[in-house]
């Protein structure tokens, strides 16, 4: 696509609950990122993927948080049993690589809020 | 750890007035710099980037910004600012291997 789409935009979920958060970057793009952005708070690194694989996971904040990306393209970020701190815009972005030296491209985010 | 740090977190300036934003880092290794801005309601956009070469790197709109290695800073500058310049700013920093890492930005307010 032209950019980089998430979805869905907006979820209100209840404490307990599971969501999934999807990100389709843009076509052709190797790496893919995903931050948490809380309420007035800067952008907190989560994790990357290179391809299908994720080098650096060491942002997840709990087992609660997974993530998988497939086919070198869409990836999905699950957060099982919400909890109210998990309330907060999800980001994702995507690069053309690791190696290159190019910028991220970020989507519009999911807000989420748990509660 | 590995951290970026932005010093202030809310600028109010008057139009003309010159800007600087500071971003320091702290990483031993090589490292790739940026400047993301996030206009009211839109998406974060690269606003400028150091990779490499000389360290006064100019961006869109006027904004330039300076690597300074032996500070771990690069700081963000802009001589005249407009009201269409507020916007809330980021430094990054990309490490080795790829991760990047955000700071916790800098709201700017330009008064018209």
């Amino acid at each position: 696509g032209a950019g980089v789409s998430q979805s869905p935009s907006n979820k209100v979920t209840e404490k307990g609950k599971d969501v999934e958060l999807r990100c389709d970057p843009i076509s052709g793009h190797t790496a893919l990122y995903w931050y948490r952005q809380r309420l007035g708070q800067g952008l907190e690194f989560l994790i990357y993927f290179q391809g299908n694989s994720a080098p650096d996971k060491s942002g997840l904040p709990s087992d609660r948080f997974s993530a998988e990306r497939t086919g070198e393209s869409v990836s999905t970020l699950t957060i099982q049993r919400t909890q109210q701190e998990d309330s907060a815009v999800y980001l994702c972005a995507s690069s053309p690589g690791l190696a290159e030296t190019g910028e991220l491209f970020f989507g519009e985010g999911s807000r989420l809020t748990v509660l | 750890a590995q951290s970026v740090s932005q010093h202030n977190h809310h600028v109010i300036l008057s139009e003309a007035a010159s800007l600087e934003l500071g971003c320091n880092y702290s990483y031993g290794g090589t490292v790739n710099l940026f400047w993301y801005v996030q206009y009211p309601g839109q998406h974060l956009q690269l606003l400028l980037k150091y990779f490499s070469g000389d360290p006064l790197v100019k961006g869109i709109k006027g904004f330039e910004a300076e690597f300074i290695k032996s500070k771990f800073s690069f700081n963000l500058r802009k001589p005249s600012v407009q009201w269409s310049d507020t916007a809330e700013y980021f430094c990054a920093v990309r490490l080795q291997g790829g991760k990047l890492i955000f700071g916790q930005g800098t709201e700017l307010s330009v008064k018209p």
